[in-house]
């Protein structure tokens, strides 16, 4: 099955630098993944996804790159803000296919103001 | 997209006892999957739900500890049996809708 590795575990940044987050997968038959936000005592929030026939994707201060071949992909957030505090999930599917998301570990992110 | 209405939102149960979690799903949907996030952990998928058929449960996971059933194709329940302090956790059910997933709000269960 699907595994996903997430680096790093926590992450530190001071507000207005740059937050990257990067995920590996096994499963080359993934075709989408998305990235969930979740705030303390809350179920995860899609913040962007990609699918397998992208290989960027940006929505404002949030981009996700996507390497098919090295099997990883990555999110990046811009001019973070104390509010980018949260704890942030990885995953990845054969969403054509129906399948579950398989999850990476989480990174928990805190911006300093 | 697919709107799930997942109850209870959250409880507070005695050690040996159990609990069923439902949800329903504003539309049809072939699979359903239940997941468990327990604290401070990523989510971890229990079992896949397929209405007509037994749930696939992932390793770790078993039937006679988390029996589901799927009696139509938009309503499921996943019941946590015989509890311990273990199973504090949160437990979500997710289907596939649109172009990605969804999620019910989630069930924080506290073991005591």
């Amino acid at each position: 099955g699907e595994n996903v590795e997430q680096h790093p575990s926590t992450l530190s940044v001071q507000e207005g630098d740059s937050a990257v987050i990067k995920c590996t997968y096994s499963d080359s038959a993934s075709n989408y993944f998305p990235w969930y936000k979740q705030e303390l005592g809350k179920r995860p929030q899609l913040i962007i996804d990609i699918r397998s026939n992208v290989g960027e994707k940006k929505d404002q201060r949030i981009a996700v790159t996507l390497n098919k071949t090295a099997k990883h992909f990555s999110l990046h957030i811009t001019e973070t803000q104390p509010e980018d505090s949260a704890v942030y999930f990885c995953a990845a599917s054969n969403l054509n296919a129906g399948n579950m998301l398989t999850f990476g570990g989480g990174t928990r992110l805190m911006v300093k103001p | 997209s697919a709107v799930i209405s997942q109850k209870p939102s959250r409880d507070i149960c005695q050690r040996g006892t159990s609990l069923t979690i439902q949800c329903q799903v504003d539309s049809q949907v072939t699979m359903m999957f239940w997941y468990r996030q327990q604290p401070g952990q990523s989510l971890t998928l229990i079992a896949t739900a397929n209405q007509g058929s037994e749930a696939t449960y992932e390793s770790g996971f078993v039937i006679d500890k988390f029996p589901i059933s799927r009696p139509n194709l938009t309503f499921s329940t996943l019941t946590v049996s015989n509890m311990s302090p273990e199973d504090s956790s949160i437990y979500l059910c997710s289907v596939v809708a649109g172009n990605g997933y969804t999620f019910g709000s989630g069930t924080r269960l506290t073991v005591v």
